[in-house]
């Protein structure tokens, strides 16, 4: 099956820093592909789509300038946490489709991200 | 609005017994519906998807899933349930389209336990 593989799985991190968050497709190229925000116990949020070459679709709520997204080549997009705040402290989850669309998500998994 | 209430939050049953977890959705139009499963710290397996057809569908791992439009449901069973089914369990629906893309919604998760 197709992997999603994302780096790093788990980040500690000063307050004011930002954070990079890696989301690669090993075996398979992916146009388009989602970044979810998961808080302990709960469920998936999706942030963001993330379309290759062009800019990101963000969610009702989630703040452009401090999730940026980029989606440079057919196998990563990147997920920056900027000027990081214990309150961005999550579970980051990107995942991604194939093409054509068979309807199946694949995703990563998932980068902790604690913020002190 | 669009939806899914899963309506445990946590079920423990005894390794061997039987298991069913629940998923309610609300959707505007025909939907198309999955379930995942994710082991502590790691992303989400897709267990099973349905979009059409048959009704009862079977995914990986023993489990299989029932669409009842009526009941507006897609409830996820296994017939006899291993230590290693502990997880927690994730319905989702969604639209899906070859050229589209597949903006999930989640529902709040099922947390497993298997007793030896």
């Amino acid at each position: 099956g197709a992997v999603v593989s994302q780096h790093p799985s788990w980040v500690i991190c000063k307050s004011g820093t930002s954070v990079k968050i890696e989301c690669r497709s090993l075996d398979f190229q992916a146009t388009t592909m989602f970044w979810y925000r998961q808080f302990p116990k709960q469920s998936l949020m999706l942030m963001a789509t993330s379309n290759e070459g062009s800019k990101a679709t963000y969610e009702q709520g989630v703040e452009k300038d401090k999730f940026l997204i980029n989606h440079a080549s057919l196998t990563l997009s990147t997920l920056t946490v900027t000027s990081a705040h214990p309150e961005d402290s999550s579970f980051y989850i990107c995942s991604a489709r194939l093409q054509p669309n068979t309807g199946e998500l694949f995703f990563g998994e998932g980068s902790r991200l604690t913020v002190l | 609005a669009q939806s899914v209430t899963q309506p445990d939050i946590h079920i423990t049953v005894s390794e061997g017994a039987s298991l069913e977890l629940r998923c309610n959705y609300s959707y505007g139009a025909t939907p198309y519906l999955f379930w995942y499963v994710q082991s502590p710290g790691q992303g989400l397996q897709l267990l099973l998807k349905y979009f059409s057809g048959d009704t009862l569908v079977q995914g990986i791992k023993g489990f299989e899933a029932e669409f009842k439009r009526s009941q507006s449901s897609f409830n996820l069973r296994k017939p006899s349930v291993h230590w290693s089914d502990a997880a927690e369990y994730f319905c989702a629906v969604g639209p899906f389209s070859t050229g589209g893309y597949n903006k999930l919604i989640f529902g709040a998760g099922t947390r497993l336990a298997v007793h030896p």
